[in-house]
């Protein structure tokens, strides 16, 4: 079946820091690729997405490419800010469905000053 | 406009218990999705109308799980004779058909 995984966490950084955030996934065909992020007692909100490969989604300093070769999604920001403190979650949308999302685990990210 | 609402934000109950968790989607989203979001086992589908019919309820863990939706509008998930395992974040979402999904706060349900 479909699934993602994800680095685990946590990481911790420095401000203005480098992130990359890594997510690998298996899936038949041509998924769309998404990373949401749930803020401190907030709910998850889509932070960026991609639907095919070579699409470089990119959001709030974020990017990530959509690798097919390497079936990767990784997450990179160049800059990081302890505003970025959050859990970060790497999903799919399989082709043959527009239902569900398959999550990864999710990646503790701790920004200090 | 509004987001996805979700009522009750908390919710204890004792083991045994029935109880149901409700979902508003945005206004227009056809499509509805349930998750839960627990310590162990991360985010994990549930169930995804569209429309009043579910298409993929592959993901309720059991027959104490059920959900609706009437009018193409409000959902509700219940869960029957609740366990301890139930206790989790459940946490809904809406799109239009094949789009983003946008979430809610999510219910936290607590079972004793």
């Amino acid at each position: 079946g479909d699934s993602v995984t994800q680095m685990e966490g946590p990481v911790t950084l420095s401000e203005e820091a480098f992130l990359t955030i890594n997510c690998t996934y298996t899936a038949t065909g041509y998924p769309s690729l998404f990373w949401y992020v749930q803020y401190p007692g907030e709910g998850l909100q889509l932070l960026l997405k991609a639907t095919k490969a070579d699409d470089k989604g990119s959001n709030k300093g974020f990017e990530a490419t959509y690798r097919k070769e390497t079936t990767s999604f990784h997450l990179e920001k160049g800059s990081v800010q302890v505003s970025d403190s959050a859990v970060y979650f790497c999903a799919l949308r399989p082709t043959d469905s527009w239902g569900k999302l398959q999550f990864g685990a999710g990646t503790q990210v701790v920004v200090t000053p | 406009g509004a987001g996805v609402s979700q009522s009750p934000s908390n919710k204890v109950t004792e083991k045994g218990k029935d109880v149901e968790l409700r979902c508003d989607p945005i206004s227009g989203h056809t499509a509805l999705y349930w998750y839960r979001q627990s310590l162990g086992q991360g985010l994990e589908f549930l169930i995804y109308f569209q429309g009043n019919s579910a298409p993929d309820k592959s993901g309720l863990p059991s027959d104490r799980f059920s959900a609706e939706r009437t009018g193409g509008s409000v959902s509700t998930l219940t869960i029957q004779r609740t366990q301890q395992e139930d206790s989790a974040v459940y946490l809904c979402a809406s799109s239009p058909p094949g789009q983003t999904q946008y979430f809610g706060p999510g219910t936290r349900l607590t079972v004793l």
